[in-house]
């Protein structure tokens, strides 16, 4: 069974930094591209940022880029988000996915139980 | 950017009923289309991929159907367990899109 363990949400300022992390134990995570999703309460799905299984080429969506890197240490099995200059509207649950097959552009077959980040004064 | 557009934003129907839902993509997308649900709290999950195909133990009154760049996900017979929030996601190229949403209320 795939597991997602997603970590480090909590409440920030407008501006300031957060790094989320994603662990996901087992052999073949560096397998998989990987992916961020998030969701603002009460909204819908946003994509935010997909990594090669190598970890050399990122995609970003438009809302984040420049703000948030994606990586990930293959040999810890584990996926990070670091989210800088903070807004608002940043405010999200977010998830880290995973697809079943080794596609690099993909749908998210496997998804964490979500972490809250909330950006507020 | 391709554009998902989803519709209805709501749709209130009523256990035993069929229900549609539609996605319209902004270009062509070769079929690279997936559903999911979500339940409040929860992780979406995904129902139908490749615009058609059902999910391992996803019930069979779930189906997805294609028509150019407009695609279905139909109901059929709708259950309680069903009452929840639908979405569509084009996986043909980067950016990754959405759909806005469908959610299914208890009429």
């Amino acid at each position: 069974e795939v597991q997602l363990l997603e970590s480090g949400g909590g409440l920030v300022q407008p501006g300031g930094s957060l790094r989320l992390s994603c662990a996901a134990p087992g052999s073949t995570f560096n397998k998989y591209a990987m992916s961020w999703v998030r969701q603002a309460p009460g909204k819908g799905l946003e994509w935010v940022a997909t990594i090669t299984e190598g970890g050399a080429t990122t995609y970003y969506a438009d809302s984040v880029k420049g703000r948030f890197t994606i990586s990930r240490d293959n040999s810890g099995n584990t996926l990070y988000l670091q989210m800088s200059s903070l807004r608002v509207e940043d405010t999200a649950v977010y998830y880290c996915t995973r697809p079943r097959h080794l596609q690099l552009v993909h749908r998210c077959d496997y998804w964490g139980q979500g972490t809250l980040v909330t950006v507020s004064s | 950017d391709i554009q998902m557009t989803q519709s209805p934003s709501t749709l209130s129907a009523s256990v035993g009923d069929r229900v549609t839902i539609t996605c319209r993509a902004s270009q062509s997308i070769n079929s690279y289309l997936a559903w999911y649900q979500q339940r409040p709290g929860k992780a979406p999950k995904v129902l139908i991929y490749s615009a058609s195909s059902l999910e391992s133990e996803v019930p069979s009154r779930f189906g997805g159907s294609e028509s150019g760049t407009e695609f279905t996900l139909t109901i059929s017979n709708l259950q309680p367990d069903d009452f929840a929030t639908y979405y569509c996601q084009q996986y043909f190229r980067f950016p990754l899109s959405f759909g806005g949403g469908t959610k299914v209320e208890i009429k």
